[in-house]
């Protein structure tokens, strides 16, 4: 299976703040990653998907990049309701599997 | 407004089997993907499988030989059986609609989750 290796793995940011969230699959999956944010108690949300194409409805401050192994997703300027975990999801190959998570986390 | 709902034992001792519905409202199940992830308490999120409304199923290989999915046009529902569990089942398990574009892949609507406790 591939592995999905994101990092940081918790992130501490401010209200503002430009945020950065890495994703590393052991293998390249081309453009085959998309981007999900789960808040505390809920369900996950769709933000990106085919690596740099925003889900509709969601917010201009969210950006993918990346292809091949290596991915990022990129909030502009960080807003209360950004407080959450973030998860890559790689559909390349199955089984599909998820990053371990990065929590971003109030400083 | 499309929304989809989990429903279910929370509780399932181990050997036996796990069985979930999602009743999807908003929109008929036909035309669609449909899948299930599940989320361990603190943990990351692990893909379980989807099926196309027309039959076509694809599985966790790890979880293949316990796992059935199916669908109910009629109740406009599909479900999950997971046999034989073990604690290692435990988990906050959701359903969501996946999207297909372009060799790319998305679930682009989530229930809202329930947990499945395994325990005698």
């Amino acid at each position: 299976a591939i592995q999905m290796t994101q990092s940081p793995s918790f992130l501490s940011a401010s209200v503002g703040d430009r945020v950065t969230i890495n994703c590393r699959a052991s293998e390249g999956i081309r453009s085959n990653l998309g981007w999900y944010r789960q808040k505390p108690g809920k369900a996950p949300e769709l933000l990106i998907y085919a690596a740099s194409t925003l889900h509709s409805g969601v917010p201009s401050r969210f950006s993918g990049s990346g292809s091949g192994a290596d991915f990022t997703l990129t909030i502009s300027s960080l807003q209360p309701e950004d407080f959450a975990t973030y998860y890559c999801l790689q559909d390349y190959d199955y089984p599909w599997t998820f990053g371990q998570g990065t929590k971003v986390e109030v400083k | 407004q499309v929304q989809l709902q989990e429903s279910g034992p929370g509780l399932v001792k181990p050997s036996e089997t796990l069985s979930l519905t999602c009743s999807v409202s908003g929109d008929s199940i036909s035309g669609y993907y449909w899948g299930w992830i599940r989320q361990p308490p603190g943990r990351s999120l692990e893909w379980v499988g989807y099926m196309f409304y027309i039959g076509r199923t694809s599985y966790h290989p790890s979880l293949e030989s316990r796992v059935t999915m199916s669908l109910d046009t009629s109740k406009n529902q599909f479900s999950l059986r997971l046999s034989s569990v073990t604690a290692a089942d435990t988990a906050v398990y959701y359903c969501a609609r996946l999207r297909p574009h372009w060799g790319y892949w998305y679930f682009d609507l989530w229930g809202r989750g329930t947990l499945v406790s395994v325990s005698s």
